[in-house]
């Protein structure tokens, strides 16, 4: 089994400043880790994703993420951000493959509760 | 098509109805996932389709509630003998055969039971 903590379910942050979102999570096995960003009456939008490799991983809007497999943690950053990245913000996991690193899953999603991100002027 | 697409964007029914949610995938996109978003319970899986084939219906909450794909492409879910419970937004998404890439979703149905 697998699971998702977003340790901060509101994050308040002014126009320009940096911002972390936290994420931890848990599993027995190897796992894929994705954010995922929700703007208002949209459906889910793919930030990033650590697959493998370089655990520091770029995504979409200037965003960035560090995979930590000593913490269990996916945190997800970004150095100035704008109003416009006001939205909810989805970390979410999954497993490889069967057959392949330890894996049980055909891609299915175990998600956080959310973050929601109000960038004030 | 350029996305996926879901149909109706907003739904509202009688308790007891029956309803049914469409998801159009991406062309060529083997993999399908219907989601369920709801204030309460935050975002769950209810379904996977490899091809026309359910291997993991796990997430679905009751007997009132199925899906089925056909030709590999469109995704129907219903909602038999609906409840106020069931208000929710449904996501779906699609995937090349390699789904741990991370999926598209569509923008959702957004259903209430009144």
């Amino acid at each position: 089994a697998q699971s998702v903590t977003q340790l901060d379910s509101q994050v308040p942050v002014f126009e320009e400043a940096p911002v972390e979102l936290r994420c931890n999570y848990s599993s027995s096995v190897s796992v894929y880790l994705f954010w995922y960003v929700q703007y208002p009456n949209q459906g889910l939008q793919l930030l990033l994703k650590y697959l493998s490799g370089s655990t520091l991983v770029k995504g979409i809007n200037g965003f960035e993420a560090e995979f930590n497999k000593s913490q269990t943690s996916f945190h997800l950053r970004k150095p100035s951000v704008h109003i416009s990245d006001t939205a909810e913000y989805f970390c979410a996991v999954s497993q490889p493959a069967p057959g392949y690193a330890g894996g049980t899953s055909y891609g299915k999603l175990t998600f956080g509760q959310g973050t929601i991100l109000t960038v004030h002027p | 098509g350029a996305g996926v697409s879901q149909s109706p964007s907003n739904k509202v029914t009688e308790k007891g109805k029956d309803v049914e949610l469409r998801c159009d995938p991406i062309s060529g996109h083997t993999a399908l996932y219907w989601y369920r978003q709801s204030l309460g319970q935050g975002l769950e899986f209810l379904i996977y389709f490899q091809g026309n084939s359910a291997p993991d219906k796990s997430g679905l909450p009751s007997d009132r509630f199925s899906a089925e794909r056909t030709g590999g492409s469109v995704s129907t879910l219903t909602i038999q003998r609906t409840q106020q419970e069931d208000s929710a937004v449904y996501l779906c998404a699609s995937s090349p055969i390699r789904a741990n890439y991370g999926y598209t979703f569509g923008s959702g149905t957004r259903l209430t039971v009144v």
